[in-house]
């Protein structure tokens, strides 16, 4: 059983969608951590949110934490081909610090 | 490129062998961070050495071993090795020996097949 869900496990869209891909759980972080892999290569930090209820913006790409810091999501507006990959969150636990990765959403936006 | 290098790229092995993955961090990072990849186990932490001494354990079966020389650049050995340990294998490395507190830069990975 995975500490953090996200969902979908895969998403296969149009460039020019816009997508929202989710990473829950029971437990509360102090922080959460969004990374993007491409096939072939380590995953990349995207963002770090530590504040309930924060919304970060990164270009086309929007991430929120969930008030209660249990839960976050990663929006993308017009997606392009060269945002396929495999989207990962990691949560931070309070006190020991350990971070945990969820399973990923593979995303792949088709031209 | 994150600066975080590993060697080999590919490896292939047959079950029962003994294998050794090499790790070398970004220069002026003190912290290496093993993660075991594979299809149905998503990224699993395996351990986390900090200037040479261990700091952090994760799912590491006994079968494996790491350690962080005086020079930074880390090893991960895996023996006894079974189909299941199939998998990539990703370094990271930061600069301090806190997880979550600072970015983790990650390799470009080994990735291993058991025959």
């Amino acid at each position: 059983t995975q500490l953090l869900e996200q969902s979908p496990q895969f998403l296969s869209i149009q460039e020019g969608e816009n997508l929202t891909v989710y990473c829950n759980s029971s437990s509360v972080f102090s922080s959460l951590q969004w990374y993007r892999q491409e096939p072939g290569e380590g995953p990349v930090l995207l963002v770090t949110v530590v504040t309930g209820g924060e919304v970060k913006k990164l270009k086309r790409l929007t991430f929120q934490f969930g008030d209660a810091r249990k839960d976050s999501s990663l929006h993308i507006t017009a997606a392009q081909p060269g945002d396929t990959g495999l989207y990962l969150c990691a949560g931070v636990s309070r006190g020991n610090n350990d971070m945990r990765f969820g399973a990923g959403t593979r995303l792949t936006v088709k031209p | 490129d994150s600066g975080v290098t590993q060697t080999p790229k590919h490896l292939i092995t047959a079950t029962g062998q003994r294998v050794t993955l090499r790790c070398s961090p970004r220069s002026g990072d003190l912290s290496v961070y093993w993660y075991q990849q594979s299809l149905d186990q998503g990224l699993q932490f395996l351990i986390q050495y900090y200037n040479g001494e261990e700091r952090a354990k994760g799912n590491i079966l006994e079968r494996f071993s790491a350690q962080q020389f005086p020079d930074l650049h880390s090893e991960l050995n895996l023996s006894s090795l079974e189909l299941g340990d199939s998998a990539l294998y990703f370094c990271a490395s930061s600069t301090t020996g806190t997880r979550g507190a600072d970015t983790q830069y990650f390799g470009p990975g080994t990735r291993l097949t058991v025959l």
